[in-house]
């Protein structure tokens, strides 16, 4: 039972390339999100999808787009990465409705990317 | 919308003393409450869920918190600090409204001195 699955585990970019973080759940969860955890800022909420076909920004859109490709599958995309970007981010995923949204979110292990 | 507010970012406790970890949420419909805990260059590991059932939550290692709507607070406790609890606290409320979505605070840093 994967649980939520997150590639890849560690990346570095240089200024202005682009990349896409895929994660992937097998757990049947209508919502998906994307967070970025840097020190002292706790989780920050960049993207996330309620249902398949649908995406809205959260706190700190800017510089990512994402696509919900699928019920499984909420990638994230960075076109042109910037050092303050360097983070760690993480996928995770929820059920949505009841009684269904008692459950807690599921996480995936992390990407450390780092922007240079 | 909702929003979880950890007021302090470190706190330090000797081995074997109280742990309290305060969270104060906002919702405007019934909240569901998570406490989450995060090891050194781990993920995240559910520790307890509050889901408008006993409002005495217990979860795992020990850890226990009390919803007190009146108060709009969801505090984590232990009463016996152990060295393995060091690691970093974070609270977070969701509903299941129709633009529900799960909100984080900022986390708080638990060490545990010998």
């Amino acid at each position: 039972n994967a649980g939520v699955t997150q590639t890849p585990k560690f990346q570095v970019l240089k200024t202005g390339q682009s990349m896409t973080l895929q994660c992937a759940q097998d757990m049947n969860h209508n919502s998906m999100y994307w967070y970025r955890q840097d020190p002292g800022m706790g989780l920050r909420l960049i993207y996330y999808s309620a249902s398949e076909g649908t995406t809205d920004k959260g706190e700190v859109p800017n510089g990512y787009n994402v696509s919900r490709l699928n019920k499984r599958e909420f990638s994230l995309r960075l076109e042109s990465a910037a050092p303050s970007q360097t983070s760690v981010y993480f996928c995770a995923s929820t059920p949505r409705g009841r009684p269904e949204g008692r459950t807690e979110a599921f996480f995936g292990q992390g990407t450390r990317l780092t922007v240079v | 919308a909702q929003s979880v507010t950890q007021l302090g970012s470190h706190v330090s406790v000797s081995e074997g003393a109280l742990v309290l970890l305060r969270c104060n949420y906002s919702s405007s419909v019934p909240p569901y409450l998570f406490w989450y805990v995060q090891y050194p260059n781990q993920g995240l590991q559910l520790l307890l869920k509050y889901t408008s059932a006993a409002t005495l939550v217990k979860g795992i290692n020990g850890f226990e918190a009390e919803f007190k709507k009146s108060e709009t607070s969801f505090h984590l406790t232990k009463p016996s600090a152990h060295m393995s609890d060091a690691a970093e606290y974070f609270c977070a409320v969701t509903t299941t409204g129709a633009n529900s979505k799960l909100t984080f605070g900022k986390g708080i840093t638990l060490s545990v001195r010998p």
